[in-house]
């Protein structure tokens, strides 16, 4: 139990279009998803949390108007990048939280490249 | 704030030896703590917690102690496996709020 899944799980787009992450929730209901970034050979820098119906908190120092998080439904958040730029390649985790479990169960990742 | 340290890597054993990550941590109170494991082209997998001091989380032969005394929570396992190869990430959080991750620690195990 406790699967995340992501699609795709990795993507190359070319400079200057809006590419979109999906992290689903398989087995459970996830009232809160969390957005992470991992640069290579670096720790998971936490982007967003997202709690279902609500808008998303963004960390300090990330762009909200330019990764937009919408938690639609009890499984299933997105993550778009917009107006993506060769700096945004990197890969992108969703964690997954369900009401009163404060363990987070990660999805596999997407591996986002932009050219 | 909140924060965790982790031994730096790479780390590269030979296959059966003892490994040990070190693993330290600040915070105000008490956190529940975390080893992440992730596996190349994977996301994280959660390979043990404790939610207090003197716990002792244990999975796949991977064992870690809370030590409030000295703040460490050190990842340690008996004898390794190619399989072990990954990067192991600490953790801490406070009840339902996000976690904090080190660094990481890229294990490699030699045949």
């Amino acid at each position: 139990g406790a699967v995340v899944s992501q699609h795709p799980s990795w993507v190359i787009c070319k400079s200057g279009t809006s590419v979109k992450i999906e992290c689903r929730s398989l087995d459970f209901q996830a009232t809160t998803m969390f957005w992470y970034r991992q640069f290579p050979k670096q720790s998971l820098m936490l982007m967003a949390t997202s709690n279902e119906g609500s808008k998303a908190t963004y960390e300090q120092g990330v762009e909200k108007d330019k990764f937009l998080i919408n938690h639609a439904s009890l499984t299933l958040s997105t993550l778009t990048v917009t107006s993506a730029h060769p700096e945004d390649s990197s890969f992108y985790i969703c964690s997954a939280r369900t009401g009163g479990v404060y363990e987070q169960y990660f999805g596999p990742g997407t591996r986002l490249t932009v050219t | 704030g909140n924060s965790v340290t982790q031994m730096e890597g790479p780390v590269t054993l030979s296959e059966e030896a003892f490994l040990t990550i070190n693993c330290t941590y600040t915070a105000t109170g008490y956190p529940s703590l975390f080893w992440y494991v992730q596996y190349p082209g994977e996301g994280l997998q959660l390979l043990l917690k404790a939610t207090k001091a003197d716990d002792k989380g244990s999975n796949k032969g991977f064992e870690a102690t809370y030590r409030k005394e000295t703040t460490s929570f050190h990842l340690e396992k008996g004898s390794v496996q190619v399989s072990d190869s990954a990067v192991y990430f600490c953790a801490l959080n406070f009840g339902n709020e996000k976690l904090t991750f080190g660094t990481g620690t890229r294990l490699t195990i030699i045949p």
